[in-house]
């Protein structure tokens, strides 16, 4: 079992829909979470960052952690083709290195 | 938040040869790191670069293939030597958010190598 896994997509939705992504870990001693997002030929961009179960709200971003069952998201809202990009989660302990999932592709469509 | 910057952006290259991506934070970090991310693939960390110290390399990666150098505190050098068409890929450097704390990172916007 890897140690975190995430579906590739692509996953296209309309322009104002919620959008849901997701990713499940292996290793229960994960301390940090985070979203990062990464247009095309550009380097990853550190959206959200949370240490502790529950929601974390930005803006139209929320990212959720539930440690029991292992399992991150992120939501956006009223989502707009600007959005469209590659979301990778990414967790890690504490000063540890940073795993992070495959990446969702994600089209807003217009 | 820091910024951080590449360069070459891009490249395409020979085999057998090796190339040198040089990354510039600007501010003055302990730590930084180098990521190869292969096409369809996550990052994947290649080894992390201390000022002062050898650079630490994940299982998978040599010295002698991916040699770093970390002159100061703000600047780093990853070579990839010898390369053949499996080194393709993006490389990306990354420096932490927090002074210390290696739990969140920001990227450099990449080095898109091509080898022929």
């Amino acid at each position: 079992q890897k140690e975190v896994e995430q579906d590739p997509g692509p996953l296209s939705v309309p322009e104002g829909a919620i959008v849901s992504l997701n990713c499940t870990y292996s290793n229960s001693a994960f301390q940090y979470f985070m979203w990062y997002r990464q247009y095309s030929r550009k380097g990853p961009e550190l959206l959200m960052y949370t240490y502790s179960s529950g929601n974390k709200e930005d803006g139209r971003f929320t990212a959720q952690v539930d440690k029991s069952s292992k399992y991150i998201s992120l939501f956006i809202r009223d989502s707009q083709p600007s959005d469209s990009a590659t979301y990778l989660c990414a967790m890690s302990l504490r000063d540890d290195k940073i795993i992070f999932g495959k990446g969702t592709r994600l089209h807003i469509l217009p | 938040s820091a910024v951080i910057s590449q360069k070459p952006s891009r490249d395409i290259c020979q085999r057998g040869t090796s190339l040198t991506i040089q990354c510039q934070v600007d501010s003055q970090v302990t730590m930084m790191f180098w990521y190869r991310q292969q096409p369809g693939q996550s990052l994947t960390l290649i080894a992390t670069a201390n000022q002062g110290s050898e650079a630490t390399y994940e299982s998978g990666f040599v010295i002698d293939k991916f040699p770093i150098s970390r002159p100061n505190l703000t600047f780093s050098t990853l070579t990839v030597s010898n390369m053949s068409p499996e080194d393709s890929s993006i490389y990306l450097c990354s420096a932490p958010l927090l002074a210390g704390a290696t739990d969140t990172q920001y990227f450099g916007p990449g080095t898109r190598l091509t080898v022929l």
